[in-house]
């Protein structure tokens, strides 16, 4: 079975300074694997998907994440927070063999204090 | 950027009453999903649709649920008779294409209360 596990079901960082959200996730085969945005009242946004090409994924608005198949990791950094990055952030695996279904992670919050 | 819209953005009814919620997914989409998240629990899938028919689905959808694409662009969720467990945030989602790597469109969500 596949799953994904967020470490952190909340982080604070300062307006500057570096943003790291940790993902683990639990996969029999190579898994696909993506981040998903939330901000309040609007849908989830996909950031960015990894799906066995290059192990360091870039996004949007400045993220990116590494696939790390030794650690099962798939975390996701940004070099330097903003006050728009205040959010919910979903790790996210695609289940193998069932026509594009999603398994979540719980999500973590993000907040940015100025 | 094209957008799935979803409506009402929050419905509250009675318990073991009827809802529909209503979602207009990207037009050229062929693939359409419907996720739930329960207050302080994670995104759950529900149930995928292609060709006018479920592919997918959960435990969760059971037969107090279904889904239906009544006119070619919108694609609802009706659940029953309501009960207070079915209190949650309804995503609808879109997809052009099938496949593992690749990413939804999701909507805002609608918001269910049931009382």
């Amino acid at each position: 079975a596949q799953s994904v596990t967020q470490l952190d079901s909340h982080v604070s960082v300062s307006e500057g300074t570096p943003v790291l959200l940790r993902c683990n996730y639990s996969s029999s085969y190579s898994p696909s694997l993506f981040w998903y945005v939330q901000h309040p009242n609007k849908g989830l946004q996909l950031l960015l998907k990894y799906t066995s090409a290059a192990t360091l994924v870039k996004g949007i608005n400045g993220f990116e994440a590494e696939f790390k198949k030794s650690e099962t990791s798939f975390h996701l950094t940004k070099p330097s927070a903003h006050m728009s990055d205040a959010a919910e952030y979903f790790c996210v695996v695609s289940v193998y063999n069932q026509g594009g279904k999603l398994i979540f992670g719980q999500g973590t919050e993000l907040s940015v204090k100025p | 950027e094209p957008e799935v819209t979803q409506t009402p953005s929050h419905q509250v009814t009675q318990m073991g009453q009827e809802v529909i919620l209503r979602c207009v997914p990207i037009s050229n989409h062929l693939y359409f999903y419907w996720y739930r998240q329960i207050l302080g629990q994670k995104v759950e899938f529900l149930v995928s649709f292609y060709n006018n028919e479920i592919s997918e689905k959960s435990e969760i959808f059971d037969d107090q649920f279904s889904v239906e694409r009544p006119d070619g662009s919108n694609f609802t969720l009706k659940i029953r008779s309501t009960k207070l467990e079915d209190s949650a945030m309804y995503f609808c989602a879109s997809s052009e294409v099938l496949g593992q790597g690749y990413g939804y469109t999701f909507g805002s969500g609608t918001r269910l209360t049931v009382v």
